[in-house]
């Protein structure tokens, strides 16, 4: 089993639609949690970091679930520009930061 | 430009041969990661380091793969007798990591696309 899972999409919506994706990670005791944006082509970014208490930045909105192992974001009055893929990304308890990375999930906005 | 480099950007090459690769990270960052990504597939971590000591290698850096860090400034990532396996883009990334707590963002570089034919 892999320890970061998406659904690879892709997710195809028009501009002004509310998405949201999905993943589920399978190491009770990872520590952090974040989503990438990774253009095609180019390299991955950080998007978000996303907490149990949930967070919102713009029109991104992320949110964790431990008990469930479950991480969430939803993108509201989704934008051309939007269209990407989604790197859900989590930091093991390893004692060093290293990201592991779902396959991510592909998002292309239509006009 | 004071973001992450890397060099070449694209490489082809023929199975068998050896390719090295270079990575410049963001100046004072003491912690310079190597990532590996096939197509369809996210990143995979491969090695860290913490200046000039290599601290941590994946299970996925056999010993065809070796990287350096010399005096804790840009990296190096070699591979030797390229298999066709081995090609995918090869992702640099650095930080600045102050003490263990806190997340420190990790910037990457543009990658190098590596082609083994």
């Amino acid at each position: 089993r892999k320890e970061v899972e998406q659904d690879p999409g892709p997710f195809n919506v028009p501009e002004g639609a509310t998405v949201a994706f999905n993943c589920t990670y399978s190491n009770s005791a990872s520590q952090s949690f974040f989503w990438y944006r990774q253009d095609c082509r180019k390299e991955p970014k950080l998007l978000m970091s996303v907490y149990s208490s949930g967070n919102e930045d713009g029109r991104f909105t992320a949110q964790l679930n431990r008990a469930s192992q479950y991480i969430s974001l939803l993108i509201r009055d989704s934008k051309l520009s939007d269209s990407a893929t989604y790197l859900c990304v989590v930091i093991p308890n390893t004692g060093f930061q290293k990201l592991v990375f779902g396959t991510g999930t592909r998002l292309l906005v239509s006009p | 430009d004071t973001g992450v480099s890397q060099d070449p950007r694209h490489k082809i090459t023929k199975r068998g041969q050896n390719v090295t690769f270079r990575c410049d990270p963001i100046s004072e960052h003491n912690r310079l990661y190597w990532y590996r990504q096939t197509l369809g597939q996210g990143p995979e971590f491969l090695t860290y380091f913490q200046n000039e000591a290599q601290l941590e290698k994946s299970r996925l850096l056999s010993d065809r793969f070796s990287a350096e860090r010399p005096k804790g400034s840009f990296s190096t990532l070699e591979i030797q007798r390229t298999e066709q396996g081995d090609s995918a883009m090869y992702l640099c990334a650095s930080s600045l990591e102050l003490g263990q707590g806190n997340f420190y963002e990790q910037y990457f570089g543009p990658g190098t696309r590596l082609t083994v034919t």
